[in-house]
């Protein structure tokens, strides 16, 4: 089934560690999304990319990092220079012509005490 | 930079009536795209609507339906004969048609309680 993963589900670290959540699609999309969901915030971008080797920051992107060295995978490191890292994440991905709808992974839940 | 309002944080509707969740947005551009999404309590983004700035018929899909006012800047989901999976967390979006990134721009969404 085509579709976009992200693993874990769940994910627990310390505070000052850096951590790695994974996201990988395999609906052949040039561009991939990562977005931070909080109680009554809605959505906010923090990085995204059109096209492998390339991306740039969005509305939120302090604290955080991000690689495309394949099309299929886009992971993000939240770094421990990031202030509030305890969130919903999503990664997302579209095509880039066309109708253009992202679709979204299930996301991770990232718990940082 | 495009905003987006939900002004109703919740709402809530009895099974098998119709109700209506408001969106506005603030925008300079004229070409640009609307959304609602649907997040239920797995948290899985449901695409559920989408309109085309360009277009004057507002878009229809079964049950769901937008009342789209360009002028007006408002882009409000109407929900009929509401079902007990319709509760969910619903978002408005926005999406440039001129900027570079296909981003969206959510709102802060409107959760619907659905009572049976």
């Amino acid at each position: 089934d085509g579709g976009i993963t992200q693993s874990p589900k769940y994910l627990f670290r310390k505070e000052g560690q850096n951590v790695t959540l994974s996201c990988e699609q395999n609906l052949n999309h040039d561009a991939m999304y990562w977005y931070r969901q909080d109680p009554g915030q809605g959505l906010r971008l923090i990085y995204y990319s059109q096209i492998v080797n390339d991306f740039q920051k969005g509305d939120i992107a302090e604290g955080y990092s991000v690689s495309r060295e394949k099309k299929e995978s886009f992971p993000l490191t939240v770094t421990s220079a990031q202030k509030n890292p305890t969130a919903f994440y999503l990664c997302a991905s579209s095509s880039t012509w066309g109708r253009r709808e992202q679709y979204f992974g299930p996301g991770t839940r990232l718990t940082v005490t | 930079a495009q905003t987006v309002t939900q002004s109703q944080p919740e709402m809530s509707v009895q099974e098998a009536e119709t109700v209506t969740l408001s969106c506005t947005y603030d925008t300079s551009e004229s070409d640009y795209y609307l959304f609602w999404y649907k997040q239920p309590p797995s948290r899985q983004m449901i695409l559920v609507i989408r309109q085309e700035a360009y277009k004057q018929q507002n878009a229809t899909e079964n049950r769901f339906s937008v009342n789209f006012q360009k002028a007006a800047k408002s882009f409000s989901l109407k929900i009929s004969d509401s079902q007990l999976g319709d509760a969910a967390m619903y978002f408005c979006a926005y999406r440039s048609a001129e900027e570079y990134g296909n981003k969206l721009v959510f709102g802060a969404g409107t959760i619907l309680r659905v009572k049976s």
